[in-house]
């Protein structure tokens, strides 16, 4: 079993429309966990944190639960520029590691 | 603010030549560092991390070597490549951290290198 797991997608949404991402995770010790987006041939560049009781950044909600060892972005109002693909990604608590999902794909349409 | 930054951008080297990846860090001291490789359609793979100069951690047996001479600087080496050695290689950073919602990484620009 891969240590964290997203759908690859591609996910295929209307500009306006509103996505969620899943991603789990197989470490119940991990403590940090972050979204990550990636655009074609680029670097990956940090999203937003994902915290315990669940945070929102603009258009963008991620949430966490501990107990199913699952973590959630929503994206509200999708703009052509949230193509990308996102990666969801954990650390342990006794690592400086990052261990990162395969990613999911996203492509919003005019 | 904090900067890193990889080079070349981009290389084509045939099999069995010799690599050297450089990547620097400004802004910062004391940095963790970290390799990564992304093959086509792939996810990130890690490497090599340091926490400190002259410390190397690698994380998979590979022709691949890493080293750390200078607090900021962090190069990728083979002495022979292979075509598998073809991929994305990205060089990041982060502060040794405290608390539970910290350790988040940056990434500098990447080099893609291509095996022929």
């Amino acid at each position: 079993r891969k240590e964290v797991e997203q759908d690859p997608g591609p996910f295929n949404v209307p500009e306006g429309a509103t996505v969620a991402f899943n991603c789990t995770y197989s470490n119940s010790a991990s403590q940090s966990f972050f979204w990550y987006r990636q655009d074609c041939r680029k670097e990956p560049k940090l999203l937003m944190s994902v915290y315990s009781s669940g945070n929102e950044d603009g258009r963008f909600t991620a949430q966490l639960n501990r107990a199913s060892q699952y973590i959630s972005l929503l994206i509200r109002d999708s703009k052509l520029s949230d193509s990308a693909t996102y990666l969801c990604v954990v650390r342990t608590d006794s690592s400086y590691k990052l261990i990162f999902g395969s990613g999911t794909r996203l492509l919003v349409r005019p | 603010s904090q900067t890193i930054h990889q080079w070349p951008a981009t290389l084509v080297q045939p099999v069995g030549s010799p690599l050297s990846l450089e990547c620097t860090v400004e802004g910062t001291s004391n940095p963790n560092l970290y390799w990564y490789r992304q093959a086509a359609g792939r996810g990130l793979q890690l490497l090599f991390y340091s926490v400190g100069i002259g410390q190397i951690s690698s994380e998979v047996p590979q022709n691949l070597s890493a080293s750390r001479p200078q607090d900021r600087q962090f190069i990728l080496s083979s002495k022979k490549l292979l075509l598998s050695d073809s991929g994305f290689y990205l060089c990041a950073w982060n502060t040794r951290s405290t608390g539970r919602s910290s350790g988040e990484q940056y990434f500098g620009p990447g080099t893609r290198l291509t095996v022929t």
